[in-house]
């Protein structure tokens, strides 16, 4: 079963718009752990985000922030001002206790910013 | 400190023959976990180590296999290769088994592999 679901494929938006990532998840553990991560074109993902299933605050770093809504099963990233170097692959994942804590990725959401 | 290495960066063999990819953890970090990347199938976890014993399975072929060594770098091999393997594997290391307790992975740059 789909654990992780990421419904866009591509996004394209134009330098200074702000673009939100989907992202919901499907888990039975009532403790669990989502994160994003980046992939830019050079392949290394890297680390964004950590979000505990007990932490709804929602969280604001520079022009990133995160929408995280145990009600309707949603982890969403939102980048402010968005530039030319936010181009990049976002996966949206899942870590939780059934399966030891492996994690689960989303098929990820390409993000284009056209200057 | 420095990242998560992995090697080689580009490998080219052909079906039937066997590939072992290296990774080295960033220092201090004793888990190291093995993902194939493909356009078609994404991001697919193989297998986690953790102190040199596998603690977590991906749904893989028995071909795939992987060991870590008591300094925590980890190798990962392919038997009788298959173009279907044709990917980039990407090693992640972390603190903690996993990402037991919620632990952020750091990734390598990846191996990308080409079966002919």
């Amino acid at each position: 079963a789909q654990k992780v679901t990421q419904a866009q494929t591509e996004i394209s938006v134009v330098e200074k718009e702000d673009v939100t990532l989907d992202c919901v998840y499907e888990t039975r553990d009532t403790t669990y752990y989502l994160f994003w991560y980046k992939q830019p074109p050079s392949g290394e993902l890297v680390f964004l985000i950590r979000r505990n299933s007990f932490d709804e605050q929602n969280e604001i770093s520079g022009r990133y922030s995160w929408n995280f809504q145990k009600s309707t099963s949603s982890f969403n990233f939102t980048i402010t001002a968005s530039q030319v170097v936010d181009s990049a692959v976002y996966f949206c994942a899942l870590s939780e206790p059934t399966g030891g804590f492996k994690t689960i990725f989303g098929a990820g959401t390409r993000l284009f910013v056209k200057a | 400190k420095a990242g998560v290495t992995q090697t080689p960066r580009y490998l080219i063999k052909t079906r039937g023959q066997q590939v072992t990819l290296s990774c080295s953890p960033i220092s201090g970090h004793r888990s190291v976990s093995w993902y194939q990347q493909t356009p078609g199938q994404g991001l697919q976890f193989l297998f986690e180590y953790f102190s040199e014993t596998q603690r977590n399975k991906g749904n893989f072929p028995g071909r795939f296999s992987g060991r870590q060594f008591s300094n925590s770098r980890s190798e990962m091999n392919v038997s009788t290769l298959e173009l279907g393997d044709s990917a980039l594997y990407l090693c992640a290391s972390s603190l903690a088994q996993g990402t037991g307790g919620g632990n952020e992975q750091f990734f390598g740059p990846g191996t990308r592999l080409t079966v002919l």
